[in-house]
């Protein structure tokens, strides 16, 4: 398995744009987490699916921030409009359901936003 | 959220074994207790995980205190590979999002 596979691995745009971060999960997984990881906040879970529903987004920022996942093997996190402060590392995890099984972390989008 | 406490950093020689302590006073019975890594430049990397038993696989062990409120994981004998933030988190069977604190920053000496 190539793992979970994010992309772009990094993004420079302009402020007020919109950018679309994308995630492929391990296939078989029924859970998918977005985080976003800052120096000044570490890392923070934006949202959690669990079979492609979403169970908690209390962690979205605001309204300018979605996530949605169509289907069991891709997700998408947007930002419209972008604002400087958006800048972080954005990271996609999955799992199998429950407590009893460890996350597989993509390898990150960092988004830098001018 | 059940919360968990870990020294911001340590330091190990390479070669040694590395002792990482957890603190996690207010665990309830029945959350998993987790631990990740992330080396610089990458994502997270799940390391071991266990609910009561002392768990052993071949990046470390996992040993838990008969009452739970405290864990450690045991780098039996750490490497240069091995110089990341090593995250402890306690994972509830009834929810099983992962809350990451600001973790144990190790640095590994040659």
């Amino acid at each position: 398995d190539a793992g979970v596979i994010q992309s772009p691995r990094h993004e420079v745009t302009e402020m007020g744009q919109e950018v679309t971060l994308r995630c492929k999960p391990i296939s078989g997984h029924n859970s998918l987490f977005w985080y976003r990881q800052t120096m000044m906040r570490g890392l923070e879970l934006l949202i959690y699916f669990n079979n492609n529903v979403p169970i908690d987004d209390s962690g979205m920022p605001e309204d300018r921030f979605s996530a949605k996942m169509p289907n069991a093997s891709f997700s998408t996190l947007k930002i419209q409009p972008s604002e400087p402060r958006d800048s972080a590392v954005y990271f996609c995890a999955s799992s199998f359901s429950g407590a009893n099984y460890g996350y597989t972390f993509g390898s990150g989008t960092r988004l830098t936003v001018v | 959220d059940a919360k968990t406490t870990q020294p911001n950093s340590m330091e190990s020689n390479e070669e040694e074994p590395v002792h990482l302590p957890c603190n996690h006073s207010t665990i309830s019975g029945t959350d998993y207790i987790h631990w990740y890594r992330q080396l610089p430049s990458q994502g997270p990397e799940y390391v071991i995980h266990g609910l009561t038993s002392n768990v052993n696989n071949r990046m470390a062990s996992l040993a838990i205190a008969e009452d739970r409120k405290s864990s450690t994981l045991i780098l039996h004998r750490a490497t240069l590979r091995d110089a990341a933030v090593y995250y402890c988190i306690l994972m509830e069977t009834s929810y099983d999002k992962v809350i990451f604190g600001p973790g144990t920053s190790l640095s590994v000496i040659p």
